[in-house]
């Protein structure tokens, strides 16, 4: 267990709509990453917060957006879903400040029909 | 931006024989390496990492080895068991002012029993 955690484990949804993915980091880590993780495909990083602030951003759509809230915990928020969203989404915390160790949580299998 | 490249894509070996995976950066200005194990279905952990000022690292049955002239680092798994079955991601995290850790595409390792 890596103390970051992920919740929903399992999210079905159909196209057109939008949901929440939510992640704590491990306690007194400053920053978080969301990956998303495609069958068979390697780690597509999204987005890095670091004490609430953006840091860092990738291939995120405009359909995506996440924030990073006062208690750390973060959201990644999908909207107008389409069948190509279908994919395990990774939330990753990191201690920040030097130390770049990231832990991952257990992921979300987001399923779009 | 950064650009890693990993290879192979799959390796087979033989169990109690090595495998070695091999990794390209493109920005110098990468200073920390880590390398990324997921099972099937679970979680990317980290297994071993590197930081720019060091050429070789050991743990156990693992190794990582860096050559910043040339810009690649490799993992080395001696004495390989059937736990190692794995897919293995290695990653570059560029040092300038933004924190992203670009992912190469992973490596699925089978090891024959």
């Amino acid at each position: 267990d890596s103390g970051v955690t992920q919740t929903p484990k399992h999210l079905i949804t159909a196209t057109g709509q939008r949901v929440t993915l939510r992640c704590s980091p491990r306690s007194g880590d400053l920053s978080v990453y969301w990956y998303q993780q495609s069958l068979d495909q390697g780690l597509q990083f999204l987005i890095q917060y670091y004490n609430g602030e953006e840091r860092a951003k990738g291939n995120i759509l405009e359909r995506f957006s996440a924030q990073q809230f006062p208690d750390l915990h973060s959201e990644l928020n999908l909207s107008s879903l389409e069948l190509g969203d279908s994919a395990l989404y990774f939330c990753a915390s990191s201690p920040g400040q030097g130390n770049y160790e990231q832990y991952f949580g257990p992921g979300t299998r987001l399923t779009v029909t | 931006g950064e650009n890693v490249e990993q290879h192979p894509s799959t390796l087979s070996v033989q169990e109690g024989d090595s495998a070695v995976i091999k990794c390209t950066y493109s920005d110098s200005a990468s200073n920390y390496f880590p390398w990324y194990k997921q099972e099937l279905g679970k979680r990317p952990q980290l297994i071993i990492d590197i930081r720019s000022n060091v050429g070789e690292k050991k743990d156990q049955r693992i190794a990582v080895t860096l050559n910043k002239t040339a810009k690649h680092f490799s993992l080395h798994i001696t004495e390989t068991q059937p736990e190692d079955s794995a897919v293995y991601f290695c990653a570059a995290r560029y040092s300038g002012g933004y924190q992203k850790v670009t992912f190469g595409i992973g490596t699925k390792l089978q090891v024959i029993p």
